[in-house]
């Protein structure tokens, strides 16, 4: 299984970029990485995926470095409603290997 | 459209006894997933499966059983529940992936709680 590793937790202010980092090995050149937002109570929620370089839509930035070994989730300025648990996702083994990071909570003051 | 629907919500259980969670969903995703979500430990997979009739052992699938009789349904059995599987369990459905670059689409979760 590939292994993820991530912040525990991130603060920020209404306005700020907010980059949340997900370390992960062992991962083939076209796994993708998907990120998903959860708020209390509730399931996870897709923000976006890839699997090389940059992707961007319209609530982020998911940026993957060559070696693969990392990816950044950008938020860009983020609000009160942004704060919530942020997952990273990796498959691997051709979508048989599932392995979901340990999770950040980001909190959002004014 | 309901998209990913748990029932139930939550349920208490005394160790031994055995449930059954259901999962449906409405979407025609071939690919359906149960996981377990405990505090500072991320969602972590228990089975999964990859269409009618088939399924799949996961992360963590001791103590678990699964059925997919029909696409729209994937439950998850408890047959002798412990205090160790107290946790939030979270059902999971997408289309097709090979490469894991189909979304899932999550329920809300059912909270159990073993006594």
């Amino acid at each position: 299984l590939a292994k993820t590793t991530q912040p525990i937790s991130m603060d920020s202010y209404e306005g700020q970029e907010v980059n949340i980092t997900c370390s992960h090995n062992n991962i083939a050149t076209n796994d993708y990485i998907t990120w998903y937002q959860q708020f209390p109570s509730q399931g996870p929620r897709f923000i976006i995926q890839g699997y090389k370089t940059k992707v961007t839509n319209e609530v982020a930035s998911l940026f993957i470095p060559a070696d693969r070994k990392s990816s950044t989730l950008s938020l860009p300025r983020v609000s009160l409603s942004d704060t919530a648990v942020y997952y990273c996702l990796v498959v691997t083994g051709g979508g048989n290997k599932l392995t979901f990071g340990t999770g950040t909570q980001l909190k959002v003051e004014l | 459209n309901a998209g990913v629907t748990q029932t139930p919500k939550f349920r208490v259980l005394k160790t031994g006894q055995s449930m059954t969670l259901l999962c449906a969903q409405d979407m025609n995703h071939e690919y359906m997933y149960w996981y377990r979500q405990d505090p500072g430990m991320g969602l972590r997979l228990i089975h999964y499966s990859v269409g009618e009739g088939t399924t799949a052992k996961g992360e963590v699938p001791d103590g678990y059983n699964v059925s997919r009789l029909k696409k729209q349904n994937f439950l998850l059995g408890l047959e002798s529940a412990a205090p160790s599987q107290t946790s939030v369990y979270f059902c999971a459905s997408s289309y097709t992936t090979v490469r894991g670059n189909q979304p899932q689409h999550f329920g809300d979760g059912t909270r159990l709680s073993i006594l």
